[in-house]
């Protein structure tokens, strides 16, 4: 069936190092991909997308990757900070499908 | 910047009881979602709405739940008798087209707990 997971629960990382978040999916069909951070008790919050025709998208200190050979999807975080302490969710959707589906998050935890 | 508003922020109610969470979309969007997600697990796809009509809905959105758009503004989540399971963080999100690629933006959320 369709499933987007995410390979580490918890990650950390020290203030000033880059982060990587990682996420596999395995709908083939999936053509557009969103990274959301959500800190605790609030909703996500859009921080980068990426459609298929595309294998990567910058945005301020932060890159997604996408690999649809291996169906895999990352987010680079530069420099990291301690208010990137959240949980962070990639999410895909296929075609002009309504619904989102979610991974099921990775904690990054940033240590001064 | 535009923001998805939902209220209330935090609702108890007792089992059984009919539950009603709002949201005020983005104003230009026009595509309408509400999402669950149970304390400490990944965010569920619930309904979607456009054009004043369900357009997908998951399994677990069964004969409960209803969602409405009464106004021009309010989108709306009934959950007509409430289990103890439905506790959960309900997030209403929006988006102004389905076209691939067009970024979908959630609210705070409306934390329910049923006892």
């Amino acid at each position: 069936g369709e499933s987007v997971g995410l390979h580490l629960p918890t990650l950390s990382v020290q203030e000033g190092d880059n982060s990587i978040i990682n996420c596999a999916y395995s709908n083939s069909a999936s053509d557009y991909f969103i990274w959301y951070k959500q800190e605790s008790g609030k909703g996500p919050q859009f921080i980068i997308d990426i459609r298929s025709n595309m294998d990567k998208r910058q945005g301020q200190r932060v890159t997604v990757l996408l690999n649809k050979t291996v169906k895999h999807l990352s987010l680079q975080i530069a420099a990291t900070q301690p208010g990137d302490s959240a949980v962070y969710f990639c999410a895909e959707a296929s075609g002009t499908a309504s619904k989102l589906t979610f991974g099921t998050g990775t904690r990054l935890q940033v240590t001064l | 910047e535009p923001e998805v508003t939902q209220t209330p922020s935090h609702q108890v109610t007792q089992m059984g009881q009919e539950v009603i969470l709002r949201c005020v979309p983005i104003s230009n969007h026009l595509y309408f979602y509400w999402y669950r997600q149970i304390l400490g697990q990944k965010v569920e796809f619930l309904v979607s709405f456009y054009n004043n009509e369900i357009s997908e809905k998951s399994e677990i959105f069964d004969d409960q739940f209803s969602v409405e758009r009464p106004d021009g503004s309010n989108f709306t989540l009934k959950i007509r008798s409430t289990k103890l399971e439905d506790s959960a963080m309900y997030f209403c999100a929006s988006r102004q087209t389905a076209i691939s690629g067009n970024t979908i933006y959630f609210g705070e959320g409306s934390w329910l707990t049923v006892v």
